[in-house]
């Protein structure tokens, strides 16, 4: 069954510091990938979306991930986290069926020291 | 600007009450999606529909029911037999590319 796991809940790291955030899939095929980004209180919005070709993608906002195939990893990153980015962060894997489902990490929260 | 709307914010259940959430969308999308979302366990999905009077049980299913009358609309209940209701509700929404939209929310809580 594919799943998704975020072993860091939080992860707090210094305004002007680099940032990564790591996500390891099970998935038989090669999976579509995504991270999402929530504020409190809000909904989801999507940061950067894997579906194949080159494995480092760039997302809004600055951020990028990274596909490693032999890792079953898809890793954000951002060189310079700002206070704005402080949130909780979803990765995702796509069920590749025509449902569209996605299944989603337990989340890491981001806190941003000034 | 078109996205999704969910109502209401917030709302409070009575034991043995049933409870509708709403969410309408103007995005014009076929897929919609329900989510249910519990602090440290991510979202897990209770129902989608991909097609109007159509829709299939996600992985949390029990104590929940859909409808899917209009192509916008895709109102969530919760019923009675959920037992454990209080959580927050994500609503989604996609033109078939993963690329969800997500309402801001509902947050259920049992008084």
């Amino acid at each position: 069954a594919q799943s998704v796991t975020q072993p860091d809940i939080h992860i707090t790291v210094s305004e002007g510091a680099s940032l990564e955030l790591r996500c390891n899939y099970s998935y038989g095929a090669t999976p579509y990938l995504f991270w999402y980004v929530q504020s409190p209180g809000q909904g989801l919005q999507l940061l950067l979306k894997y579906f194949s070709g080159d494995t480092l993608v760039q997302g809004i906002k600055g951020f990028e991930a990274e596909f490693k195939r032999s890792q079953s990893s898809f890793n954000l990153r951002k060189p310079s986290v700002h206070w704005s980015d402080a949130a909780e962060y979803f990765c995702a894997v796509g069920a590749r069926d025509s449902s569209y489902k996605l299944i989603f990490g337990s989340g890491t929260r981001l806190l941003v020291r000034p | 600007d078109g996205g999704i709307t969910q109502s209401p914010k917030y709302l409070f259940r009575k034991e043995g009450q049933n409870v509708t959430l709403s969410c309408e969308q103007n995005l014009n999308h076929d897929a919609m999606y329900w989510y249910r979302q519990d602090p440290g366990q991510g979202l897990r999905l209770i129902y989608y529909s991909q097609i109007v009077n159509d829709f299939q049980k996600g992985d949390i299913a029990e104590g929940y029911s859909v409808s899917r009358e209009k192509k916008e609309s895709f109102p969530l209940t919760v019923t009675s037999a959920q037992k454990n209701p209080t959580a927050f509700y994500l609503c989604a929404s996609t033109e078939g590319d993963y690329g969800y939209t997500f309402g801001s929310g509902t947050r259920l809580t049992v008084v």
